[in-house]
């Protein structure tokens, strides 16, 4: 079974600092891809980064960067430059081959100005 | 653009009662899924379908029922309500299996949904 793990139910990051939200995942076949997408408090779900397995850079969009790390089933989102738009929920997502995703619990972020 | 239209975006229901929650996407999209979304527990997958007249279980179907009759439409069906089905339900679409692509899940807005 596919398994998405999310140990940080909230994080604090200062302003215009960098912030790393963790994600580990779980599963046995070889081709997947990884999301990360942001919940802000209106509640609508923004696709904001994607991995396939078989990619071999780390993914960046804009200010979004993953670290994957295949051998140790990791796939950290890292946010540079912290700003205040970005307090959210986070949720770190798989998709096996030809199934629909599955979600991590989620990190709640919070932007301290 | 469209995208992921569901309907209603809030409703409330008392035990018992039955209704269907609306879901249409205007992308031609093959793949289409509901979601529940707990506090604390992320967003668990109810019911799928990889295209018309396809549709598979997901993590948490009990309570549920979805079809698929055309391309463009997946509502989902509470046949007798329970306060445990309190929750929000997110409708996603994807043109393809998104292993192999860059192409993300679509969500609709969600449909905030209490059971009295």
């Amino acid at each position: 079974a596919q398994k998405i793990t999310q140990t940080q139910p909230g994080m604090f990051v200062q302003e215009k600092e960098a912030v790393t939200l963790d994600c580990t995942y779980d599963t046995s076949d070889p081709s997947y891809g990884l999301f990360w997408y942001k919940q802000p408090s209106s509640g609508e779900m923004i696709f904001l980064i994607y991995q396939g397995s078989y990619d071999q850079q780390n993914a960046t969009e804009g200010r979004y960067s993953l670290n994957f790390q295949k051998a140790r089933k990791s796939a950290n989102l890292v946010i540079s430059a912290s700003q205040l738009g970005d307090s959210a929920m986070y949720f770190c997502a798989m998709s096996p081959r030809n199934t629909p995703l599955v979600f991590g619990k989620g990190t709640r972020l919070s932007v301290i100005a | 653009n469209a995208g992921v239209t569901q309907t209603p975006k809030f409703q409330v229901l008392k035990t018992g009662q039955s209704m269907t929650l609306q879901c249409a996407q205007d992308m031609n999209h093959e793949y289409m899924s509901w979601y529940r979304q707990d506090p604390g527990m992320g967003l668990r997958l109810i019911h799928y379908s990889v295209g018309a007249g396809i549709t598979d279980q997901g993590e948490v179907p009990n309570g549920y029922n979805v079809s698929r009759s055309t391309t463009e439409d997946f509502p989902l069906r509470l046949l007798s309500a329970a306060p445990s089905q309190t929750s929000v339900y997110f409708c996603a679409s994807s043109s393809y299996g998104t292993v192999t692509s860059n192409q993300p899940q679509h969500f609709g807005d969600g449909t905030r949904l209490s059971i009295l």
